[in-house]
């Protein structure tokens, strides 16, 4: 049962470029959606979010795009840097305590 | 600048055996999490607790066991460990579970394998 699906195993940019990483959800009960990045040996860390009422959500480099009719979400990294390679994933919140991961995206930015 | 400890960071089961991975937050949050990561899997919850004395199901928690007795501590057990436990389990707290920018803050990761 994946509720939250990231189809894109990996993805390569070169540095300077826009990195687009997608996911896709079943539910359309989630109201709440998140990207984490986690490097190796380490636990993930939040990085942004956004509310089933708005489209679109900014910070720095970062942006989330949702689109609720297709039940989709990207996050954008623009530009991207040797920095932003780890692994990203999406999740996907329903009520209290009710969370979903996708299976995460590794990124690779090369110099 | 602590926040989410998790020990041990790795660890080698054999079938059978029991072992309470432990996991404590600085935070004061009321929420507490276990979660297990599985080769190109996601965050599978096991168990969360909204506040000491409360704890309940996530989505997969056969073959687990958690107790919280304070704010602090959520420790999680496991009593007869099988292969399939074999994960990486990350311990999480958040302060609450509304509103926006609410996030959960993880700790490093436990590396347990079973043989």
């Amino acid at each position: 049962d994946q509720q939250v699906k990231q189809n894109s195993p990996s993805l390569s940019v070169q540095e300077g470029r826009i990195s687009i990483l997608n996911c896709d959800y079943t539910n359309s009960m989630f109201d709440y959606f998140l990207w984490y990045k986690k490097y190796p040996a380490e636990g993930p860390t939040f990085l942004i979010s956004i509310s089933s009422i708005k489209d679109k959500n900014e910070d720095g480099r970062f942006t989330v795009f949702l689109n609720k009719s297709a039940k989709h979400l990207s996050l954008h990294i623009v530009p991207s840097q040797p920095g932003d390679s780890a692994v990203y994933f999406c999740a996907a919140k329903k009520g209290d305590n009710d969370m979903r991961f996708g299976a995460g995206t590794r990124l690779t930015v090369k110099p | 600048n602590a926040g989410v400890t998790q020990t041990p960071k790795f660890r080698i089961l054999k079938i059978g055996q029991s072992m309470t991975l432990q996991c404590t937050q600085d935070m004061n949050h009321n929420y507490m999490y276990w979660y297990r990561q599985d080769p190109g899997m996601g965050l599978k919850l096991i168990y969360y607790s909204v506040g000491a004395g409360i704890t309940d199901k996530g989505e997969v928690p056969n073959g687990y066991n958690v107790s919280r007795s304070t704010t602090e501590d959520f420790p999680l057990r496991l009593e007869l460990a099988a292969p399939s436990q074999t994960s990486v389990y990350f311990c999480a707290s958040s302060y609450s579970w509304e509103g926006a920018g609410n996030t959960i803050y993880f700790g490093e990761g436990s590396w347990l394998t079973v043989v």
